[in-house]
């Protein structure tokens, strides 16, 4: 049973470019959720998709956007990079409301110099 | 608004020893609490979680924790820790729809 697969593993931009990051959730898995997690800090909620639809946001920019296709894997778009999106970039997939509970993927490391 | 605290941010115990990780929560309803833990350079792997009933929760790799919504608190035990247990604990307590949200988590170091 394959988990949570997110691609690529590390990625390096400049600033004012945009970066794509994908991600695949865990087999059967129809909610995907993305998560910002900075260096020494807890993830932080980006943005959940369900049914190819934005289902909940977080408190980040419109720079930030996403994407879910019908075969549920989704795509995090980030636009005109900053310095302060450095981060881990970690997706998670879960049944819709089921209690919460998701499953990790290991997560993108972005640089942006 | 919900919100996590971990008021310890690095914990070293020997390897053997006992381990409590402590966890306070604010949020309006009825929790549902999660504690997870993150290697270096991996994602994060559910530990446990509490949604209702029985307010002692057990876990993988010999993990347990204790709800007492009296105190606000979920914290985190283990009674004898392996090296292997060194890593960061998150705890996190579900928001809106489905979402989680976190503490800034408490790095585990284990000294043989």
């Amino acid at each position: 049973d394959a988990g949570v697969t997110q691609s690529p593993t590390h990625l390096i931009k400049t600033r004012g470019q945009q970066v794509t990051l994908r991600c695949s959730p865990k087999s059967g898995h129809d909610t995907v959720s993305w998560y910002q997690q900075a260096l020494g800090q807890g993830p932080q909620f980006i943005f959940q998709y369900y049914e190819e639809e934005e289902r909940q946001r977080g408190n980040f920019p419109d720079r930030f956007s996403g994407h879910q296709f019908p075969n549920y894997s989704s795509e995090l778009n980030v636009n005109a990079l900053l310095l302060g999106d450095s981060a881990l970039y970690l997706c998670a997939s879960s049944l819709p409301d089921r209690d919460g509970e998701q499953y990790f993927g290991p997560g993108t490391r972005l640089t942006v110099t | 608004a919900q919100s996590v605290t971990q008021p310890d941010i690095h914990i070293t115990v020997s390897e053997g020893a006992s381990l409590e990780l402590r966890c306070n929560y604010s949020y309006g309803a009825t929790p549902y609490l999660f504690w997870y833990v993150q290697s270096p350079g991996q994602g994060l792997q559910l530990l446990l979680k509490y949604f209702s009933g029985d307010t002692l929760v057990q876990g993988i790799k010999g993990f347990e924790a204790e709800f007492k919504r009296s105190q606000s608190s979920f914290n985190l035990r283990k009674p004898s820790v392996h090296w292997s247990d060194a890593a960061e604990y998150f705890c996190a307590v579900r928001a809106g729809a489905n979402n989680l949200f976190f503490g800034t988590g408490t790095r585990l170091t284990v000294i043989p």
